[in-house]
């Protein structure tokens, strides 16, 4: 089955840029979408699709894919953002098996 | 707004069978639009997708799972459940269920409950 990595930790001062990372062969053909989730709350979709933010979610969230990378940027990180990151695709060979990568924890310091 | 929550015993003894149910309110179980899925995250662990249903009842699992797994769908009662069988220690985990787009955006779980913490032990 496809796999999904991610960096387990990443660190940005506050207001600066951001880029959270996912590989995998499926994304050469399938977009990522990315979850945030914050201690003891369920995960939360911040980007889905090519590049798109469901309504609620700040513009400083964006999304991009490149070969086997998708990448999830945060432009002028804030406190708040400080959480965990997770992206999920869809596996290459059954592309109704869902996968999740293993997830970034990002420290905005 | 979609609203999902789980419910179920917080605790299961290892062997038997872990049941939850997800209840679905301000939205329709039978759309078309939309699957309904099962992710769980074990302590201090990621996310592990369970499996999905679809309102005709088709199905999908995760192939590490999928012998122990039953997910179904009860219409009437706008909610679909998960039963977990042979349960083991490394099966705690905090059980979400979540709704994710057919094509709707472009797939992804859009919505998700609040999580039950599910504990094996005896």
């Amino acid at each position: 089955s496809s796999e999904l990595t991610q960096d387990p930790a990443v660190s940005v001062a506050l207001g600066q840029t951001v880029r959270i990372t996912c590989q995998g062969d499926t994304l050469r053909t399938y977009y990522a979408s990315w979850y945030q989730q914050k201690p003891g709350q369920a995960p939360v979709l911040v980007i889905y699709g090519k590049n798109s933010r469901p309504s609620g979610i700040p513009d400083r969230f964006s999304g991009s894919n490149s070969g086997y990378t998708a990448s999830l940027t945060i432009t002028g990180a804030q406190a708040e953002d400080e959480a965990d990151y997770y992206c999920h695709s869809r596996d290459s060979r059954d592309n109704h098996l869902m996968i999740f990568g293993g997830g970034t924890k990002l420290t905005v310091l | 707004q979609l609203q999902l929550q789980e419910s179920g015993p917080g605790l299961v003894k290892p062997s038997e069978t872990l049941s939850l149910t997800c209840n679905v309110s301000s939205g329709s179980i039978s759309s078309s639009n939309y699957y309904w899925a099962w992710i769980r995250q074990p302590p201090g662990k990621g996310l592990e997708w369970i499996g999905t249903i679809y309102y005709t009842g088709t199905t999908y699992y995760n192939p590490s799972l999928k012998s122990r797994v039953t997910i179904s769908v009860d219409m009437s009662k706008n909610q679909f459940s998960l039963k977990l069988s042979s349960v083991t220690a490394a099966d705690t985990a905090v059980y979400y269920c979540a709704r994710r787009g057919l094509i709707l955006v472009a797939g992804a779980f859009d919505s998700w409950g609040q999580g039950t913490l599910v504990s094996v032990s005896s």
